[in-house]
């Protein structure tokens, strides 16, 4: 079974919108990070959250993590051709630097 | 600062043919990661290298995937014999010391994707 679930699969959204992307895992998390991926490229880091209820901001993206540290949240805010792409949680699962695991991904869509 | 370099890009070979792909990290940067990504799939983690050390090779493929970073600098990542289900990305990252704060602040390069006919 998949360790962290994302939601939705794939999001389609008119530019200008606000929308929200889901990461949720079974077990208590000892960090939490975003990343974006553009097709047929690396991941880009974006935010790290590792406290109970800690939310962060970089422009118009807002990620927070809940106050039991197993659900994450990231927002975007009136979305632009930019926001585009496919965006990805990853976890810290064991509390060591020992990688993260990651979940499958959010494809997210900007119509013009 | 310049990224994790990569290369190739791309590759296609045949099933059971061999194939490598190098990964040169960031500068100062201990730990090394190769990850596979499948097609609609989250990258997973394939080995975890601290300086020239494995820390996790535990979802490696051994039979046919083989990784090495003996000057615990840049690293090869092999596959002999490839099969049809190891089309994937194959991404490599860095990070700092696993021991240091913000060691799981992973700096990823831009993948090399495989294409087994």
């Amino acid at each position: 079974s998949q360790e962290l679930e994302q939601s939705p699969q794939s999001l389609i959204v008119q530019e200008g919108k606000n929308l929200t992307i889901n990461c949720t895992s079974s077990k208590t998390l000892y960090g939490l990070y975003w990343y974006k991926q553009k097709y047929g490229e690396g991941l880009i880091f974006l935010m790290m959250l590792q406290k109970g209820g800690e939310e962060k901001s970089h422009e118009k993206i807002t990620a927070k993590l809940d106050e039991k540290k197993q659900q994450s949240s990231l927002h975007i805010t009136a979305s632009q051709p930019s926001h585009a792409g496919i965006y990805l949680c990853g976890a810290d699962m064991g509390g060591g630097a020992d990688g993260l695991t990651f979940g499958k991904g959010t494809h997210l869509i900007i119509q013009p | 600062e310049a990224g994790v370099a990569q290369s190739p890009r791309y590759k296609i070979i045949e099933k059971r043919q061999s194939v490598a792909f190098w990964c040169n990290p960031i500068s100062g940067h201990a730990t090394l990661y190769w990850y596979q990504q499948i097609l609609g799939q989250g990258p997973k983690l394939l080995i975890q290298f601290q300086n020239n050390g494995v820390v996790d090779d535990s979802q490696l493929p051994k039979d046919r995937f083989s990784a090495e970073r003996l000057k615990g600098v840049d690293s090869t990542l092999k596959i002999q014999p490839a099969k049809l289900e190891d089309s994937a990305v194959y991404l490599c990252a860095s990070s700092l010391d696993r021991h240091l704060a913000g060691a799981n602040v992973l700096t990823f390069g831009a993948g090399s994707r495989l294409t087994v006919l």
